[in-house]
C-alpha cells in the first residue's frame, strides 16, 4: 500500500503557480520523497526527488516540510503540457524499500 | 539518447490466448522492471530484473505470467492463458542502479495497452 496521501485532483490556470501536497506522516529517516507524473497515454517520467532540504531543478521545486511529515512540488508556471497525475512516492533504501510503490496520485488540470 | 521502447503499443486478444510484450531498456541500465496499470489507478510492480537475474517478483502472477530477460538486455513478459481483468496498460522501465537504491531514476516506456475481450 502506498505511504503517502494526495487530494484526487487539482485545477489550475495556465501561467499560474501550482502547488501540489503530499502527506507521509509514517516517513523513516531514509526515505527519500519522489515524485513523478504521468501524462496521458504515456509511462510515468521522473520529476524531483529530495531527503530533508528544499530541492529545485528546471521542472519543479520540492518543499519538505521540517519534521519530514509533508512535501510539496511547486510548479512555477503551469502550462498545458503539465496536465498529468502527479505521483508521491516514498522510497527507502535496501531490498524492495526502494520499489517504486504508486498511489492514485493527484490529477492535475490546467486550465488555458 | 534514446529511451526505453515497448512493443507492440497496442494488443487485442480474446480470453484464453497467449500475449507477449517486448521490452528494450536504455543503453547499460542494470535493472529493468515490468509494471501493470489498470484504468484509474497507478502502476504495480510486477517484476524486477538485476541484469539477467530476477531479484523481486512477488506480485508476478505465476501461474500465468512469465518474464525473461535473456543476455541481461531486452526482456519479454508473456501471459498465458489471459483473462478480462489482465486488461491493462503493461509498462516497462529501467534504471541505471536498481534495487537499494532510493536515489535512483526509472525511466519508463510508453507501455502497450492491452485489451482482453
Amino acid at each position: 500500500d502506498a505511504k503517502t496521501t494526495q487530494p484526487n485532483s487539482m485545477e489550475s490556470n495556465e501561467e499560474e503557480p501550482v502547488h501540489l501536497p503530499c502527506n507521509h506522516s509514517t516517513i523513516s529517516g531514509t526515505d527519500y520523497i519522489h515524485w513523478y507524473r504521468q501524462l496521458p497515454s504515456q509511462g510515468p517520467e521522473y520529476v524531483i526527488h529530495g531527503l530533508t532540504s528544499n530541492v529545485n531543478n528546471r521542472m519543479a521545486s520540492l518543499a519538505i516540510a521540517e519534521d519530514r511529515k509533508s512535501s510539496t512540488l511547486i510548479l512555477h508556471r503551469a502550462t498545458l503540457r503539465d496536465a498529468a497525475v502527479y505521483y508521491c512516492i516514498l522510497r527507502g533504501s535496501g531490498g524492495s524499500q526502494g520499489n517504486l510503490i504508486f498511489g492514485k496520485g493527484t490529477k492535475l488540470s490546467v486550465k488555458p | 539518447e534514446a529511451g526505453v521502447a515497448q512493443s507492440p503499443r497496442y494488443k487485442i486478444i480474446e480470453k484464453r490466448q497467449s500475449v507477449a510484450f517486448w521490452c528494450n531498456p536504455i543503453s547499460g541500465h542494470a535493472t529493468l522492471y515490468w509494471y501493470q496499470q489498470i484504468l484509474g489507478q497507478g502502476p504495480k510492480l510486477l517484476i524486477q530484473f538485476q541484469n539477467n537475474g530476477v531479484v523481486d517478483d512477488s506480485q508476478l502472477p505465476k501461474d500465468r505470467f512469465s518474464a525473461e530477460r535473456l543476455k541481461g538486455v531486452d526482456s519479454t513478459l508473456k501471459i498465458q492463458p489471459a483473462k478480462l481483468e489482465d486488461s491493462a496498460v503493461y509498462l516497462c522501465a529501467s534504471s541505471a542502479q536498481g534495487q537499494g537504491w532510493g536515489t535512483d531514476t526509472q525511466y519508463f516506456g510508453p507501455g502497450t495497452r492491452l485489451t482482453v475481450l
